[in-house]
């Protein structure tokens, strides 16, 4: 599976480190989303981007900030992060953001903040 | 608000046998559709099936079925013949018209296949 990449795939960062996480899909799609996947919890919507705007804030706190230069590449830019953060990260893509547009999933980034 | 609820967090089926994972969700629109995602060790999250509210035929996708019962708003899967491969988590997803951005999904069921 290819469509949707991820890089990097594993993340490990002290508090007070700046990070990003990057998302480049393949698939000619036009949204674009981040979810935070905790053990034990549902997946978290945290950002959807349609056509590089940003359309839901899914009351992310502002350690968290997203950026979208264009519909293929979707970041999340990581400041002053709480060990809580500990989480993988999901990006997804799909072609809009009708009820029929099927959401694709990359593989994830394991981020570890110490 | 729209709830997802897997109640098993975790299943094991013999391969070549069939495993049904539960799934129920809660809402108070009409218009929706209901997924199931498979998860495998490798995380990349895959859509295995999906079932569009308004249509009463349950969707088949070869060896994955959905029983669909919207008044009793249950949306199960089985999984026949399993295979090794299909070893992995499992969720359970929600998307309405109301919120048609966002997928709620349930805490997932991890599914074991012995030989």
């Amino acid at each position: 599976e290819t469509g949707v990449t991820q890089t990097p795939r594993h993340l490990v960062m002290g508090m007070t480190n700046k990070k990003s996480l990057k998302c480049e899909q393949h698939l000619g799609h036009n949204a674009m989303y981040w979810y935070k996947q905790s053990a034990k919890k549902p997946l978290e919507l945290m950002f959807v981007y349609n056509f590089k705007e940003q359309t839901e804030n899914n009351s992310v706190p502002s350690r968290f900030s997203p950026e979208c230069p264009n519909s293929s590449h979707l970041f999340l830019h990581l400041h002053t992060l709480q060990p809580e953060d500990s989480a993988l990260y999901l990006c997804a893509s799909s072609q809009g953001r009708a009820l029929t547009d099927t959401q694709y999933f990359g593989p994830g980034t394991r981020l570890t903040v110490l | 608000a729209q709830t997802v609820t897997q109640s098993q967090p975790e299943m094991s089926v013999q391969e070549a046998e069939t495993v049904t994972l539960s799934c129920t969700y809660d809402t108070s629109e009409s218009d929706y559709y209901l997924f199931w995602y498979k998860q495998p060790p490798s995380r990349q999250m895959i859509l295995v099936i999906r079932q569009e509210a308004y249509k009463q035929q349950n969707a088949t996708e070869n060896r994955f079925s959905v029983n669909f019962q919207k008044a009793a708003k249950s949306f199960s899967l089985k999984i026949s013949d399993s295979q090794l491969g299909d070893a992995a988590m499992y969720f359970c997803a929600y998307r309405s018209t109301g919120t048609a951005s966002k997928l709620t999904f349930g805490t997932g069921t991890r599914l074991q296949v012995t030989l």
